[in-house]
């Protein structure tokens, strides 16, 4: 139980293109989810807190604009890299909550924008 | 804010020998998470601790919450070289965020 999938697991897009990533959390409904940014040898670096039928929360420094999410249901949160720049390129995570408040990861996503 | 001093940072053992590393804190934690993760991979959950003084294992994994709340370790034994990887604590601390906290990590290197 408690998988996460995240789709896609790569993508490479063109400078001023935008690209979504979905998160899913496949046996268990999640009202919260979590999109985490991490760049080599380092640790996670959480992006913005994604609720179930409301407007997500971005931490400082995170774009709303720019890194779009949407959580229509209680099993998807959806990220959005709107007008992707080479420095958007990183590994994004996602997480889902379970009933013991424990996070779920999705296994990431790869972007590269060249 | 809170934080995670994980260490530490990197070890390099021998299969079979056991490892033992652990995050502190100055302030109180609610809830201690020790999470893996492979090259190119998301994090995954080895084993959650939700109370002062609980000691828990998974297979040759045992972590424990600190009776003051303000550590954790996680110890493994008879390691493998499946083992390798980067291991991450993190937790819920008293200020209810509701946002995990995560240690630096440890990276460690199995020679077999």
């Amino acid at each position: 139980g408690a998988v996460v999938s995240q789709h896609p697991s790569w993508v490479i897009c063109k400078s001023g293109t935008s690209v979504k990533i979905e998160c899913r959390s496949l046996d268990f409904q999640a009202t919260t989810m979590f999109w985490y940014r991490q760049f080599p040898k380092q640790s996670l670096m959480l992006m913005a807190t994604s609720n179930e039928g409301s407007k997500a929360t971005y931490e400082q420094g995170v774009e709303k604009d720019k890194f779009l999410i949407n959580h229509a249901s209680l099993t998807l949160s959806t990220l959005t890299v709107t007008s992707a720049h080479p420095e958007d390129s990183s590994f994004y995570i996602c997480s889902a909550v379970g009933q013991a408040y424990e996070q779920y990861f999705g296994p990431g996503t790869r972007l590269t924008v060249t | 804010g809170q934080q995670l001093n994980q260490s530490p940072q990197s070890m390099f053992i021998q299969e079979g020998e056991d490892v033992s590393m652990n995050c502190t804190s100055s302030s109180i934690f609610n809830t201690w998470l020790w999470y893996k993760q492979d090259p190119g991979e998301g994090p995954v959950l080895l084993i959650a601790l939700y109370k002062a003084g609980e000691l828990t294992s998974n297979g040759r994994l045992t972590a424990q919450f600190g009776i003051t709340r303000k550590d954790s370790f996680l110890n493994i034994s008879a390691s493998i070289p499946s083992d390798v990887g980067i291991y991450f604590c993190a937790g819920y601390g008293s200020s209810n965020t509701g946002k995990l906290i995560f240690g630096q990590g440890t990276t460690l290197q199995v020679k077999p």
